[in-house]
């Protein structure tokens, strides 16, 4: 079945970065995007970017441009989210979610997020 | 960039209710318009997709309709495992995605 584990919880000063990951099983890693969605405590979902583990493809929320990296190591079939300059208010649970779509559907607009990771929870305080 | 908008914020509904829950687009996103529930401390979970199809495993209470700007999910009798926070979320204007603010519904 499809599976995606995220890693485990952070504790970060303000100004530091976090790196969190995202290990996919249960189906081919390279055809399907990946998202990455946060939460901050007991606010809504907020859409950060995605990256297309085949060929490293990827966009991001003009809200975090500059500060986030997404990457992927295909071997460990692996995505990777990177936010740098932490403030207090990245204070969120970060979740990885797959793209239901192939290249062609996701351009076309036939996008939705069909299996979720169970999140990771990043603490920024000092 | 594409906003969207749900009512109510939140809900109050007993057990074998219907609910309806409406999102709406800043503009048209024909049908590419897809509904998460979430419960608390857990991930979103995918109900509807392309504005009215039901996911795999979805209980058939639940459906989605709508398009353009407008788009309704329905509840036809509210089991009390439906008590959780709702999403939607347009794809039209791929690559970027947006997120509805979402509706609670709690516990009458």
């Amino acid at each position: 079945q499809v599976q995606l584990v995220q890693s485990g919880a952070e504790v970060k000063r303000p100004g530091a970065s976090v790196k969190v990951s995202c290990k996919a099983s249960g189906y081919t890693f390279t055809d399907y995007y990946i998202h990455w969605v946060r939460q901050a405590p007991g606010q809504g979902l907020e859409w950060m970017g995605w990256i297309n583990p085949n060929s490293g493809g990827r966009n991001y929320a003009q809200k975090f441009q500059g500060r986030v990296t997404m990457t992927r190591d295909r071997s460990i079939s692996t995505t990777y989210l990177e936010l740098s300059r932490l403030r207090s208010d990245d204070t969120a649970v970060y979740y990885c979610a797959r793209d239901r779509g192939s290249y062609y559907d996701f351009w076309s607009g036939s996008s939705w997020f069909d299996a979720w990771g169970q999140g990771t929870l990043v603490t920024v305080s000092s | 960039d594409i906003q969207m908008t749900q009512s109510p914020s939140s809900l109050s509904a007993s057990v074998g209710d219907r609910v309806t829950i409406t999102c709406r687009a800043s503009q048209s996103i024909s049908t590419y318009l897809n509904w998460y529930q979430q419960k608390e401390g857990k991930a979103p979970k995918l109900l509807i997709y392309a504005a009215s199809s039901l996911q795999s495993g979805v209980p058939s209470r639940f459906s989605g309709s709508g398009s353009g700007t407008d788009f309704t999910l329905t509840i036809s009798s509210l089991q009390p495992e439906d008590f959780a926070t709702y999403y939607c979320q347009q794809s039209y204007s791929t690559p970027i995605f947006t997120f509805g603010p979402g509706t609670k519904v709690d516990i009458k």
